[in-house]
């Protein structure tokens, strides 16, 4: 799995666009993007994942750049329960996970 | 999404004791599931993969006689915590995946152990 690296921590004003960015230099071809998050004391949640192509469901937005050396997490509309740590994986079938960014989403 | 349960979701054991924790997929059959321990304030560490009818391959660190790990169907994954010790006291969270990549994990909601 290729290291990724995030910064460990970011504030967000209620209702305005969360980005989270990643850096993941050392990926490889065949290594997807894949984002989790944990909210206090549960297990991760799944948000979406990528391999080139810039993706986009009902949850966030995954902007991964050409050279796929880093990647940006957008939650467009974020709210208080957004509050949670962040995880950005780069990788293959088992998930090794990093420090992540902790968001604090503020009224 | 897929849906994996975990229980107990909490647990108190008193030192020497065993504990198991259940891992079950609900809606889906996993070949594989994996096994992280979160102390707070840390990120999950990965301890084991379980294979269905195989013996888990453990990650460097972990003692296997002290997590024993049984996948015994494609719907159920075991940890056991053996002759627990306060140290032992963690967060413990299992994953499936449905097949290989690219799909995603799916997680258990987590079990917090703590051994007295």
């Amino acid at each position: 799995d290729a290291k990724t690296t995030q910064p460990p921590s970011m504030d967000c004003a209620e209702g305005r666009a969360a980005n989270l960015p990643c850096n993941h230099s050392t990926i490889s071809g065949n290594e997807y993007v894949y984002w989790y998050r944990q909210i206090h004391s549960q297990g991760p949640q799944y948000i979406i994942h990528g391999l080139k192509n810039n993706e986009t469901n009902e949850m966030a937005s995954l902007i991964i750049t050409e050279d796929r050396k880093s990647s940006t997490l957008i939650l467009p509309h974020a709210t208080l329960r957004d509050t949670a740590v962040y995880y950005c994986i780069a990788g293959g079938f088992k998930t090794i996970f990093g420090a992540g960014t902790r968001l604090f989403v503020k009224a | 999404g897929a849906v994996v349960s975990q229980h107990p979701s909490r647990v108190i054991c008193k030192s020497g004791t065993s504990v198991k924790i259940e891992c079950r997929s609900l809606d889906f059959q996993a070949t594989t599931m994996f096994w992280y321990r979160q102390f707070p304030k840390q990120s999950l560490m990965l301890m084991a993969t379980s294979n269905e009818g195989s013996k888990a391959t453990y990650e460097q660190g972990v003692e296997k006689d002290k997590f024993l790990i049984n996948h015994a169907s494609l719907t159920l994954s075991t940890l056991t915590v053996t002759s627990a010790h306060p140290e032992d006291s963690s967060f413990y969270i299992c994953s499936a995946r449905v097949v290989t990549e690219p799909t995603e994990a799916f997680f258990g909601q987590g079990t917090r152990l703590t051994v007295v």
